[in-house]
């Protein structure tokens, strides 16, 4: 069964940082790209990053590029999304997925909420 | 940066009638590699949200077969048969062809 657990959300003030863990298993992790998406209170979805199954490849949403870094560690099977420089407009519950090359975004966690104010 | 636009963006419907949402891509969703890897996911209140349809009209694992998904290049469709209950929820189509990945707004299924 593929499960996907994400962690290290909280209450950060705007200029903080954080880092969210998200830790998969059930299926070979190395394989797979994963991406991370947001989602505001009361609000639609919105991509925030992605990661290519050996790290190498990353790409980020406007919004978020130069703040926020995507990484992972295949060896722990888990992907991060390291948080800098927050604005309140960060906040927001964020997903992990997983990125199948045939079935996009086919697994999802059950989120963690970063709130961002002073 | 491709824009979806959804529409309606609610949608009150009668248990066991017929529910249609369409997508709008501001670009063509073609991959390089020939794919369109356009997705329906239907999200449920405090719930992640769940994959439907993949590559346009392929239902994802369990996912009954009164949901279909259609279209070509830049217009997409979502079609319910027969509404049921616990299809109620926000409905989002995505795209996966091209970086930035995209949601549309989201269409709000209710029941009448």
């Amino acid at each position: 069964e593929v499960l996907l657990l994400e962690s290290g959300g909280g209450l950060e003030h705007p200029g903080g940082s954080l880092r969210l863990s998200c830790a998969a298993s059930g299926f070979t992790f190395s394989r797979f790209p994963m991406s991370w998406v947001r989602q505001a209170p009361g609000k639609g979805l919105e991509w925030v990053s992605s990661i290519g199954g050996r790290g190498i490849n990353t790409e980020y949403a406007d919004s978020v590029r130069g703040r926020f870094t995507i990484s992972r560690d295949n060896s722990r099977n888990t992907v991060y999304l390291q948080m800098n420089s927050l604005r309140v407009e960060d906040t927001a519950t964020y997903y992990c997925a997983r990125r199948d090359e045939y079935t996009p975004y086919d697994y999802w966690g059950q989120g963690t909420r970063v709130i961002v104010s002073s | 940066d491709i824009v979806l636009t959804q529409a309606p963006l609610s949608s009150p419907v009668t248990l066991g009638q017929p529910a249609s949402i369409s997508c709008r891509s501001s670009q063509s969703l073609v991959h390089s590699n020939g794919n369109t890897y356009l997705s329906w996911l239907h999200q449920r209140p405090g719930q992640p949200p769940r994959l439907l349809i993949y590559k346009i009209s392929n239902r994802f694992s369990g996912v009954p077969d009164r949901f279909s998904g259609s279209g070509a290049g830049t217009d997409f469709t979502l079609r319910i048969s027969r509404v049921e209950a616990e299809d109620v929820g926000v409905y989002y189509c995505m795209q996966a062809s091209h970086f930035p990945h995209a949601f549309g707004q989201g269409t709000k299924l209710e029941i009448k």
